[in-house]
């Protein structure tokens, strides 16, 4: 079982550039999620889509974009990448957005801006 | 408006004692509560979840939490440490989506 599958892994960008970042969910969840992780701060929501079709802004939105290509599949952008965007950064799906529901993780990407 | 805190940033135990991670939250309704766990350069995993069902949660890995309302607390506890315990455990309330607390890293002694 795939769960959740984030691309790349790891990525070098210089200040100013622009990318992309994948995630796919093959468990047929309705909600997806992005979340950013930095050392003392836990995991920050960024964006999240509760529904094929649906994108919500998160604790942590700004320098960022998000896609809901279609039910298995949600990416991030970032337009023009910034030191502080630094961090690595979480995909998770869970089959609803209840407060009751488990969301499964993917492994993360590492992101360094220079 | 809801959150958790997570009480102790790192907690270093010997193997075979006790652990006790300590997580309050703050929510204006009942809330459903997660412990996560993260081992050193992977994903989270979860290790157990109330949802307003029985107080005393029992979890993967022999962790268990408790539910706690008059405290506001969901206190991780496992009654014997191993080796391969060694992670950062996150506390999570659920509203529509998941929050996140600040994490404790739990170092394992031998």
């Amino acid at each position: 079982n795939a769960g959740v599958t984030q691309t790349p892994k790891f990525q070098v960008l210089k200040t100013g550039q622009s990318m992309t970042l994948q995630c796919a969910q093959d468990m047929n969840h309705n909600s997806m999620y992005w979340y950013r992780q930095d050392p003392g701060m836990g995991l920050r929501l960024i964006y999240y889509s509760a529904s094929e079709g649906t994108t919500d802004k998160g604790e942590v939105p700004n320098g960022y974009n998000v896609s809901r290509l279609n039910k298995r599949e949600f990416s991030l952008r970032l337009e023009s990448a910034a030191p502080s965007q630094t961090s690595v950064y979480f995909c998770a799906s869970s089959e609803r957005t209840a407060m009751n529901t488990e969301a499964f993780f993917g492994q993360g990407t590492r992101l360094t801006v220079v | 408006a809801q959150s958790v805190t997570q009480l102790d940033s790192h907690v270093s135990v010997s193997e075979g004692t006790p652990v006790l991670l300590r997580c309050n939250y703050s929510s204006s309704y009942s809330p459903s509560l997660f412990w996560y766990v993260q081992h050193p350069n992977k994903g989270l995993q979860l290790l157990l979840k109330y949802t307003s069902a029985a107080t005393l949660v029992k979890g993967i890995n022999g962790f268990e939490a408790e539910f706690k309302k008059s405290e506001t607390s969901f206190h991780l506890t496992k009654p014997s440490a191993h080796m391969s315990d060694a992670a950062e455990y996150f506390c999570v309330v659920g509203t529509n989506k998941l929050i996140f607390g600040t994490g404790t890293l739990l170092a394992v002694q031998p």
